[in-house]
């Protein structure tokens, strides 16, 4: 089956520091793969995705790549905010009919 | 496009009760998926409409819940004879012509 898998959290970093929350996955097939951020209370909002090996996917000073080789789809940011304190989910679907599998997600806390 | 959005936000009734929540989907997007995510888990999937058929259902989906999706525009779930268990924030997604999920605010169920 489908799953995806990321780091436990909570992730603590200051103003400033570089952010990676690693996310691997199992897929049969050819999945494309996304991230989703949720802040306290609120729905899921699209971060970035790449549908494709190579594939990079930005999005406000976030980024990830779509390693095929290793299964990985790492988030990093080179310089987080106190605004990014949040929980992130790694997510992949299989086709654009197909349902999203997430992971657990990790809550990042970013302090001044 | 003013996104998805769900009603109520909020929810508290008591154990037994009938509960329904509404999503209304992004104009035009004809695929609305539901989810439900409990505390500190990433969503999972329950059921999903194209259009106004429901092609598929999780096995998470028990036969207290039903949901609709009349003409293709927006969705009901509807939960009878709630449990304890059943808490948790239930989500809605709508998907236009790509395979990118564009999520409401949720709906928390608390069930007393």
């Amino acid at each position: 089956g489908n799953s995806v898998t990321q780091m436990e959290g909570p992730v603590t970093l200051s103003e400033e520091a570089f952010l990676t929350i690693n996310c691997t996955y199992t897929a049969t097939g050819y999945p494309s793969l996304f991230w989703y951020v949720q802040y306290p209370g609120e729905g899921l909002q699209l971060l970035l995705k790449a549908t494709k090996a190579d594939d990079k996917g930005s999005n406000k000073g976030f980024e990830a790549t779509y390693r095929k080789e290793t299964t990985s789809f790492h988030l990093e940011k080179g310089s987080v905010q106190v605004s990014d304190s949040a929980v992130y989910f790694c997510a992949l679907t299989l086709s654009g009919y197909s349902t999203l599998t997430f992971g657990k997600g990790t809550m990042l806390l970013v302090s001044p | 496009d003013t996104g998805v959005s769900q009603d109520p936000r909020h929810k508290i009734t008591k154990r037994g009760q009938n509960v329904t929540f509404r999503c209304d989907p992004i104009s035009e997007h004809n695929r609305l998926y539901w989810y439900r995510q409990t505390l500190g888990q990433g969503p999972e999937f329950l059921t999903y409409f194209q259009n106004e058929a429901q092609l598929e259902k999780s096995r998470l989906l028990s036969d207290r819940f039903s949901a609709e999706r009349p003409k293709g525009s927006f969705s009901t779930l509807e939960i009878q004879r709630t449990e304890q268990g059943d808490s948790a924030m239930y989500l809605c997604a709508s998907v236009g012509g790509t395979d990118t999920q564009y999520f409401g605010p949720g709906t928390r169920l608390t069930v007393l």
